[in-house]
């Protein structure tokens, strides 16, 4: 059961926030956050684990409500390096052998 | 340390040819997966493996086949390649499923065309 995200895309100016969201009709387990860059492999953000908490990394953030299965990814003042494509991936609680279900990314612009 | 290592990097081929796309790891990892990559479709799990000698089918397993002799490499191949399996094909390795060792880590990726 792939996760929803949005939005697709979004354009904003550097120093600007962003917020994405990423959400399932399955009861998850955990949630991940992976950035691409063009032309490269996925990189690892953060991992949410089940129990409703909130991480950090520099400026970049996320959340997740296990009640209603959704989790959000908050990147303040944006910088250029955050350009690419944001990936969330959930781990179902019925799931057999924890695999990851990917959604189908939202495209992030930060133009100077 | 390399960490994920996939080869080829770029590969041609035509309709029906076979090949093996091979992913290493040097993280002693437990759990290997196998993603294809396509256009507005994000990540779609092939095949995994939890541990050596053991594979798994995923999302999109039809007209592949892996296996995991050695804990380090994990092998997909297509015996008869289709151009719809067009796409750019991303290994990944984790050290276990289950709290902060789901984490995985991305190969640089193989990019397939199939004629």
């Amino acid at each position: 059961q792939q996760p929803v995200q949005s939005p697709q895309a979004v354009i904003l100016r550097e120093g600007e926030d962003a917020v994405i969201n990423c959400s399932s009709s399955k009861a998850l387990y955990s949630v991940h956050w992976y950035r691409q860059k063009h032309g490269e492999a996925p990189v690892f953000l953060m991992i949410l684990l089940k129990g409703g908490e909130q991480k950090g990394h520099d400026k970049i953030s996320a959340s997740f409500n296990e009640k209603k299965q959704q989790s959000s990814l908050y990147l303040t003042a944006s910088q250029l390096s955050y350009s690419g494509t944001y990936f969330c991936g959930t781990v179902l609680i019925s799931g057999s052998a924890r695999q990851l279900t990917f959604g189908s990314g939202t495209q992030l612009t930060v133009l100077p | 340390n390399a960490g994920v290592t996939q080869t080829p990097k770029f590969r041609v081929l035509k309709t029906g040819q076979s090949m093996t796309l091979l992913c290493a790891q040097d993280m002693n990892h437990e759990y290997m997966y196998w993603y294809r990559q396509d256009p507005g479709m994000g990540l779609r799990l092939i095949h995994y493996s939890v541990g050596e000698g053991t594979t798994a089918k995923g999302e999109v397993p039809d007209g592949y086949n892996v296996s995991r002799l050695k804990k380090q490499n994990f092998l997909l191949g297509l015996e008869s390649a289709a151009p719809s399996q067009t796409s750019v094909y991303f290994c990944a390795s984790s050290y276990r499923a289950g709290g902060p060792g789901e984490t995985q880590y991305f190969g640089p990726g193989t990019r397939l065309l199939v004629l």
